[in-house]
């Protein structure tokens, strides 16, 4: 049974670090791998897919890897603003044939001017 | 291009009634997906549509809880004689058909059930 796994579970950090965020999960047949960002009382916001084939995506200031062997992801933030204070959440796509996802259950991160 | 849409935001039920909560995908896509998140808890995954078919309700509890996708309109997720315990964010996620399931998910706001 898939699970995923978080750490930190909070972060805080001065304005203008480079942080990364870390993400493992248990079965290596992992499919794809998703990283959210989820701001209090509100929707998920997709911040990058990593297709199984792929070992890296990157979006402007985001940089997130997939390394299913090790099953970990890690998710690279440069020159943190307070603006990605946020819970961020990474999900793998389960490799039954339905694509659901498993949730980890997310790095709180405040980014503090 | 409209992202998913859920409907209503907030939702109060006294115990015993029926909550149904709403989800329109994106324009194009077929898959639908919902999530509970309980509080304190992280998002788990309760059923996965396609139109007009339950594809995976592996996640849905095995009483009071339904889920369909009609040919037209919304995904629907009803809760019957809900109970305190139903209280959560209710998220709908969806996809487009190309590709199979694999696709990048895209989430609604959400609807966030208190039940008194």
């Amino acid at each position: 049974k898939q699970e995923v796994t978080q750490i930190p579970a909070a972060l805080s950090v001065p304005e203008g670090e480079n942080l990364v965020l870390n993400c493992s999960f248990t079965d290596s047949a992992i499919y794809n791998l998703q990283w959210f960002r989820q701001d209090p009382g509100k929707g998920l916001t997709s911040l990058l897919l990593i297709q199984s084939s792929q070992r890296e995506q990157t979006s402007g200031r985001l940089n997130a890897s997939l390394d299913k062997s090790s099953g970990r992801s890690t998710l690279y933030i440069a020159a943190s603003q307070p603006g990605d204070s946020a819970t961020y959440l990474c999900a793998g796509h389960d490799s039954s044939n339905t694509g659901k996802l498993i949730f980890g259950q997310g790095t709180t991160l405040q980014v503090k001017p | 291009n409209a992202g998913v849409m859920q409907n209503p935001r907030h939702l109060v039920r006294r115990r015993g009634q029926e909550a149904r909560l709403r989800c329109s995908p994106m324009k194009g896509h077929s898959h639908v997906y919902w999530y509970r998140q309980l509080p304190e808890e992280g998002l788990k995954f309760m059923v996965y549509l396609q139109k007009e078919n339950i594809i995976d309700e592996s996640g849905m509890p095995k009483e009071r809880f339904s889920a369909e996708f009609p040919k037209e309109g919304p995904s629907i997720l009803r809760i019957q004689q809900v109970v305190r315990g139903d209280s959560a964010a209710y998220f709908c996620a969806s996809s487009p058909p190309a590709g199979g399931p694999y696709n990048e998910q895209f989430f609604g706001p959400g609807t966030r059930l208190t039940v008194l």
